[in-house]
């Protein structure tokens, strides 16, 4: 079956450090990916999105590549700020299905 | 103005209670989701209305019925409410177009608390 896998939270960083929020999925075919942020008291939205092999996705200073060969997606940022603090969510989506969501990765950033 | 709106917020009762949750799009979109939120922040899809008709039915307890009067609606009422019905509960829309890329458009989430 599908499913997405991210690494535990919270993560804790100071502001300006370098972000990596690892996810793996299990998929048959070729799913497409993203990451989802929940700010506090908020619905998810859309960070990015990558739908093929190789795709990088960015927005905000945040990057995805995606990576059949490892089954991966992980999340990057090379300056995290404070406005940054939010939960994130890695999923999948295969053609005609549903979205699947991973467990989600607390991020907190410290001034 | 709020594109995905719920009611209530927050919502505390009793077990056995019967509750509802509504939700209203303004966004023109055919699609929406009911997902529920656990304690520890999984996600996970229960239902999904195309049109007001059923498409997606999770291995969702029949306690839980979600009702679509139009297209920009979907409610969703439980029944004899259960300590494990505690959790945030998100509804979510998404366009015709957008669907199949996985983009959706989410509400604020409803708190629910069964005492």
């Amino acid at each position: 079956g599908n499913s997405v896998t991210q690494m535990e939270g919270p993560v804790t960083l100071s502001e300006e450090a370098f972000l990596t929020i690892n996810c793996t999925y299990t998929a048959t075919g070729y799913p497409s990916l993203f990451w989802y942020v929940q700010y506090p008291g908020e619905g998810l939205q859309l960070l990015l999105k990558a739908t093929k092999a190789d795709d990088k996705g960015s927005n905000k200073g945040f990057e995805a590549t995606y990576r059949k060969e490892t089954t991966s997606f992980h999340l990057e940022k090379g300056s995290v700020q404070v406005s940054d603090s939010a939960v994130y969510f890695c999923a999948l989506k295969n053609q005609g299905g549903k979205l699947i969501f991973g467990q989600g990765t607390e991020l907190s950033v410290k001034p | 103005d709020t594109a995905v709106s719920q009611t209530p917020k927050y919502l505390v009762t009793q077990m056995g209670n019967d509750k509802s949750i509504k939700c209203e799009q303004n966004l023109g979109h055919d699609t929406m989701y009911w997902y529920k939120q656990d304690s520890k922040k999984f996600l996970k899809i229960m239902f999904s209305y195309n049109n007001k008709e059923l498409i997606i039915n999770e291995t969702v307890p029949n306690r839980f019925s979600p009702k679509s009067p139009d297209k920009a609606h979907l409610n969703l009422h439980i029944n004899s409410l259960e300590l494990g019905d505690s959790a945030v509960y998100f509804c979510a829309s998404s366009h015709p177009g957008t669907a199949n890329t996985g983009e959706l458009f989410f509400g604020e989430g409803s708190r629910l608390t069964v005492l």
